[in-house]
């Protein structure tokens, strides 16, 4: 039973240059999530969806956008990158009904120069 | 508004001793879900219990206990008999109620936990 997996594990960027990255949930998970973690803080929520649409969002400017596809993966975008977002950014997935235990991916390490 | 705080930001232990690692959440929410993840060096949060409001049972769970209290707000975890591999950072994080919210999750800023042979 593969878990959360994210793609790419590690990419660098340039300011100004835009960023997709990608998650497939846990088998069973309708749900996807996505987490910002700045070094030596805690993660930081994004947003969330499911049934292809955006469900809750975080305090993140609009520059932050995603997409959920019919097999429940997703991708993030981030556009027009600034230093600051360079970070660990997770994915995690849950099942909507049932236990709602929450699991995550490795994450892609985002570095923006 | 609803948050996590972790006061102790670093411990530092001697393999075999007994560590507690602290919690203290805010919510106004009656029905709510605490929760405590494991982040090795890798990146990856590993799931390590998860607790509803509703349930103020501890649990034990081989080396690994918890300690949910809602009259205090806190929910500690303590590590007996602590080993190399337990070095990682650990986070306490609360999911607020509701079926909007079944991905969303408030962390505490995480404990980073070093445990010396």
């Amino acid at each position: 039973d593969a878990g959360v997996t994210q793609s790419p594990t590690h990419l660098i960027k340039t300011r100004g240059q835009q960023v997709t990255l990608r998650c497939s949930p846990k088998s069973g998970h309708d749900t996807v999530s996505w987490y910002q973690q700045a070094l030596g803080q805690g993660p930081q929520f994004i947003f969330q969806y499911y049934e292809e649409e955006e469900r809750q969002r975080g305090n993140f400017p609009d520059r932050f956008s995603g997409h959920q596809f019919p097999n429940y993966s997703s991708e993030l975008n981030v556009n027009a990158l600034l230093l600051g977002d360079s970070a660990l950014y997770l994915c995690a997935s849950s099942p909507r009904q049932g236990l709602n235990t929450i699991y995550f991916g490795e994450g892609s390490w985002l570095t923006v120069v | 508004a609803q948050k996590v705080t972790q006061a102790q930001t670093e411990i530092s232990v001697v393999e075999k001793e007994d560590v507690t690692l602290d919690c203290v959440y805010e919510t106004r929410d009656t029905t709510y879900y605490l929760f405590w993840y494991k982040q090795p060096p890798s990146g990856e949060l590993v799931f390590l219990i998860r607790r509803n409001s509703f349930d103020e049972q501890n649990e034990i769970s081989g080396r690994y206990s918890w300690n949910f209290q809602k009259s205090t707000s806190s929910f500690n975890f303590t590590i007996t008999a602590s080993q190399v591999v337990d070095s990682a950072v650990y986070f306490c994080a609360l999911r607020p109620h509701g079926s909007s919210n079944t991905g969303k999750l408030i962390f505490g800023q995480g404990t980073t936990l070093q445990v010396k042979p």
